[in-house]
């Protein structure tokens, strides 16, 4: 899994297997949660987000779960398909005073589907 | 179109050329966000706007860059007397406010080569 900050991890797997991505952050004030996807030469694109209130949340073939005790992200994608090989990022949003938040990104996780 | 649009998608200019790239957010989209991702790298942030004001520049890593944005709308970042380390990608983002539930929504950034 990732932590905000380290070397870009990778992960392999099967088509039709479910693949989890772990992301570690670092603050435990940050009340929100957003998981991307980036495929080569585009933009991240928002897959799923999760606020603080939360553990569990989920949508279309994936779901993140929030264990804030242990300041730990993951993400679960379900019957892992071939279009699902990017890279992805957790982030994380932080305040830092007033109506100001920044979110925070990961260096992100690559994920590889073998057909 | 309904997205984020940056402009050019692709840039390639000599050292100690001065460069503008120019960001168009999602309509009625209050916030906005520029991030500068290296190969293989996770999301630097640079700068943010609410409507046209800039409450932080903090990530702005030297002088010769700088940001503005008019009519809360169209944004464009300037890198002046540019150096081989900015060659990156440099992605903007925008969201409806900014705050918690917020998700940003990135374009597909500018490719900026410096020679």
């Amino acid at each position: 899994g990732e932590s905000v900050g380290l070397h870009l991890p990778t992960l392999s797997v099967q088509e039709g297997d479910n693949s989890i991505i772990n992301c570690a952050y670092s603050n435990s004030a940050s009340d929100y949660f957003i998981w991307y996807k980036q495929e080569s030469g585009k933009g991240p694109q928002f897959i799923i987000d999760i606020r603080s209130n939360m553990d569990k949340r989920q949508g279309q073939r994936v779901t993140v779960l929030l264990n804030k005790t242990v300041k730990h992200l993951s993400l679960q994608i379900a019957a892992t398909q071939p279009g699902d090989s990017a890279v992805y990022f957790c982030a994380e949003n932080i305040w830092w005073g007033g109506s100001n938040y920044k979110l925070t990104f990961g260096k992100g996780t690559l994920l590889t589907v073998n057909p | 179109g309904a997205g984020v649009s940056q402009s050019p998608s692709n840039k390639v200019t000599e050292k100690g050329k001065d460069v503008e790239l120019r960001c168009d957010p999602i309509s009625g989209h209050t916030a906005l966000y520029w991030y500068r991702q290296s190969l293989g790298q996770g999301l630097e942030f640079l700068i943010y706007f609410q409507g046209n004001s800039a409450p932080d520049k903090s990530g702005l890593p030297s002088d010769r860059f700088s940001a503005e944005r008019t009519g809360g709308s169209v944004s464009t970042l300037t890198i002046q007397r540019t150096q081989q380390e900015d060659s990156a990608v440099y992605l903007c983002a925008s969201s409806l406010v900014t705050g918690a539930g917020q998700p940003q929504h990135f374009g597909d950034g500018t490719r900026l080569s410096i020679l």
